[in-house]
């Protein structure tokens, strides 16, 4: 069975704060993702990676960073949180490219921006 | 427009009934997930199918990549049943991201 994990689970900050949400695949899968999730909205792609060292630009990636410092570690980066980025995070990983190969996710993790 | 269309938005069912989720594409898809996210909010995978019929349990799902649709047909359902289903589709051409459906909110009422 595939093993994502995800922290924190739930974070609570302020405009202006600085937030690292962090992910963790022990899939030995090449790439990695991080999505938001809003009410009403399906998963929307924020940044992508395929190896340590990489980064993609998914659909929405505007005020996020993401960092994959190892094959089994991505993280994504809020250095100026907004109240519009209050939402359900999810990461997920696979052994191939995007939607060609079952994708497994995290567990999430509930931001809240005030 | 959007490329995967989900419907219906939101479901009401009687415990030990029935129905069926859709998904209809836009575009050719060469695969398609069904997730559900429970009420931790976790997105948990259901079925992954690159063509063909799967079956777990009370769950089935369905995958025409020619007619451009999925289907979730859950029977017998239970109150643990309830949560948001998603689907989601990898495109044939172009951009090769997982695209996601807007969900289906179901309630299991005793």
């Amino acid at each position: 069975e595939a093993a994502v994990t995800q922290s924190p689970r739930n974070k609570v900050t302020v405009t202006g704060g600085n937030v690292t949400l962090s992910c963790r695949q022990t899939n030995s899968h090449n790439y990695m993702y991080w999505y938001r999730q809003d009410t009403g909205h399906g998963l929307r792609l924020i940044h992508y990676s395929y190896g340590a060292g990489n980064l993609q630009i998914g659909d929405v990636p505007d005020g996020y960073k993401a960092t994959r410092t190892t094959q089994e570690d991505f993280f994504l980066l809020l250095e100026l949180a907004s109240p519009s980025q209050t939402s359900l995070y999810f990461c997920a990983s696979s052994v191939g490219q995007g939607g060609s190969y079952e994708q497994y996710f995290g567990p999430g993790t509930r931001l809240t921006v005030l | 427009g959007d490329q995967v269309e989900q419907s219906p938005s939101a479901l009401s069912l009687h415990e030990g009934t029935g129905s069926a989720l859709r998904c209809n594409f836009t575009t050719t898809m060469r695969a398609v997930q069904w997730f559900r996210k429970n009420s931790r909010g976790s997105l948990i995978n259901l079925f992954y199918l690159a063509s063909g019929t799967k079956e777990n349990g009370r769950l089935k799902s369905a995958f025409d990549s020619k007619e451009r649709y999925s289907t979730l047909h859950i029977r017998d359902a239970q109150l643990e049943d309830s949560g948001t289903y998603f689907c989601a589709a990898g495109a044939s051409s172009g951009s090769w991201q997982l695209i996601f459906g807007s969900g289906t909110q179901l309630t299991v009422m005793p």
